[in-house]
């Protein structure tokens, strides 16, 4: 069974629609992540979640995306207008607090 | 310049061979090094880490760090098909908690059979 789940596998909206990317971590899982990749480029940091609290964002990580872990399984990223550049694959990705980092397999958006 | 580079490739080599897969880096406060193998259409895996310079072994696998220089390794013996994947480096100033990784673009790695 893989330590972080993600729903769905692909996504493909409208330009300006929501979004709402899923992840399931096992249960000693404290500290969340997301990443993306855009293809052909690096995995970069979005955002990282920690105590129901938002620790640290990166400048891609602007008002349109906003996460949360509402019922303190599912960990979701949400974006409120999705734009072309969206497009990309976003990785969920959580630790117990030790270094390693376990990730999704990940939800490819396309927006057109 | 970019916190951390890594040559794209592709690279490909016999089985069998010795694979060496690197990348600089320019932000001296990273203290810890990993390896990461990704499969197409999969998440990163965690292969190995080091922290700060030095080496470790696991395996086939070798990851070296020369803090000094910013420059870090992996090696890989006696390579496999299996062991064709993307390798990312990835980099952090501290050990785990809330500490995000700074990735390198990954060079994709295909060993022929």
């Amino acid at each position: 069974e893989p330590e972080v789940t993600q729903t769905p596998s692909h996504q493909v909206t409208q330009m300006g629609q929501e979004v709402i990317l899923r992840c399931v971590p096992i249960s000693n899982h404290l500290y969340f992540y997301w990443y993306r990749q855009i293809l052909g480029q690096k995995v970069e940091f979005l955002v990282s979640f920690y105590n129901n609290e938002i620790s640290e964002k990166s400048e891609i990580f602007d008002d349109q995306f906003s996460v949360e872990r509402p019922d303190g399984s599912n960990f979701t990223l949400k974006i409120r207008s999705t734009k072309l550049e969206d497009s990309a694959m976003y990785f969920c990705a959580a630790r117990d607090g030790r270094i390693k980092l376990f990730f999704g397999s990940g939800t490819q958006l396309s927006v057109l | 310049q970019k916190e951390v580079e890594q040559d794209p490739g592709p690279l490909s080599v016999p089985e069998g061979a010795i694979v060496s897969l690197n990348c600089t880096y320019s932000n001296s406060a990273f203290q810890y090094f990993m390896w990461y193998r990704q499969y197409s259409r999969k998440g990163p895996e965690l292969l190995m880490y080091t922290y700060s310079s030095g080496n470790k072994e696991d395996g086939r696998f070798t990851a070296q760090v020369d803090k000094s220089s910013k420059y870090i390794s992996l090696f890989i013996r006696d390579s496999q098909p299996s062991d064709s994947a993307t390798y990312l480096c990835a980099m952090s100033r501290g050990e785990g908690g809330n500490e995000k990784l700074t990735f390198g673009t990954g060079t994709r790695l295909t060993i022929i059979p």
